[in-house]
């Protein structure tokens, strides 16, 4: 089953403007991950954000986690056409637990 | 991090067939799992492999269906067995790696 949501379901920009994608969840977590999938290809890995972390950065990527709204946000600074991809957040995941994944945001970046 | 890779990276097949999807990982894990992604869908779980057990799968998963095999802690397959045109998805294998999971680049299949 679905855990989370992720708000937009699509988003569309201009290239430089910055994109933001909303997850929420439904239980208590352990972490959140969020992750990159190009044209239906296999997932890329972004970033990992565990329960008692509020904010992480990578890059051109910044995550926000509130346990207490249990939501989480990715913010893409001054996107890229190469942006363009399916942004899917997921729960839980580990070497030993299966993911949990939202339905995913299809964000556009046009230059 | 962790590399997969699957094989094959896409096929098509007639309905009533059977295809095995390969997934090897550069390292030894312990689990692995298998992912579902139908059409414009995000991921579903299909099951998780354990080394040396049966595989445990989700609801709505069963092993006539989907026959897992797990030899060594590096390899797994997945078999799509009889298939319907419903079955045609990406598939996607994953291990992972303290509290990271990674994926390999998936299996298109379409069924006709």
């Amino acid at each position: 089953s679905q855990q989370g949501e992720e708000d937009p379901q699509a988003l569309s920009i201009q290239e430089g403007e910055n994109a933001t994608m909303n997850c929420s969840y439904k239980t208590s977590i352990n972490n959140l991950q969020w992750y990159r999938q190009n044209s239906g290809r296999g997932l890329v890995h972004l970033i990992l954000i565990r329960s008692n972390e509020r904010e992480k950065h990578s890059g051109r990527l910044r995550v926000t986690l509130d346990t207490s709204k249990k939501s989480s946000s990715l913010l893409i600074t001054a996107s890229r056409a190469a942006d363009t991809a399916s942004y899917f957040c997921a729960t839980d995941g580990s070497g030993n637990t299966p993911l949990v994944f939202g339905k995913g945001t299809r964000l556009s970046v046009i230059a | 991090s962790a590399v997969i890779s699957q094989k094959p990276s896409r096929d098509i097949c007639q309905r009533g067939t059977s295809l095995t999807i390969q997934c090897q990982v550069d390292s030894q894990v312990t689990m692995m799992f298998w992912y579902r992604q139908q059409p414009g869908q995000s991921l579903t779980l299909i099951a998780t492999a354990n080394q040396g057990s049966e595989a445990t799968y989700e609801s709505g998963f069963v092993i006539d269906k989907f026959p897992i095999s797990r030899p060594n802690l590096t390899f797994s397959t997945l078999t799509v067995s009889n298939m319907s045109p419903e079955d045609s998805s990406i598939y996607l294998c994953s291990a992972g790696r303290s509290d990271t999971q990674y994926f390999g680049p998936g299996t298109r299949l379409t069924v006709l």
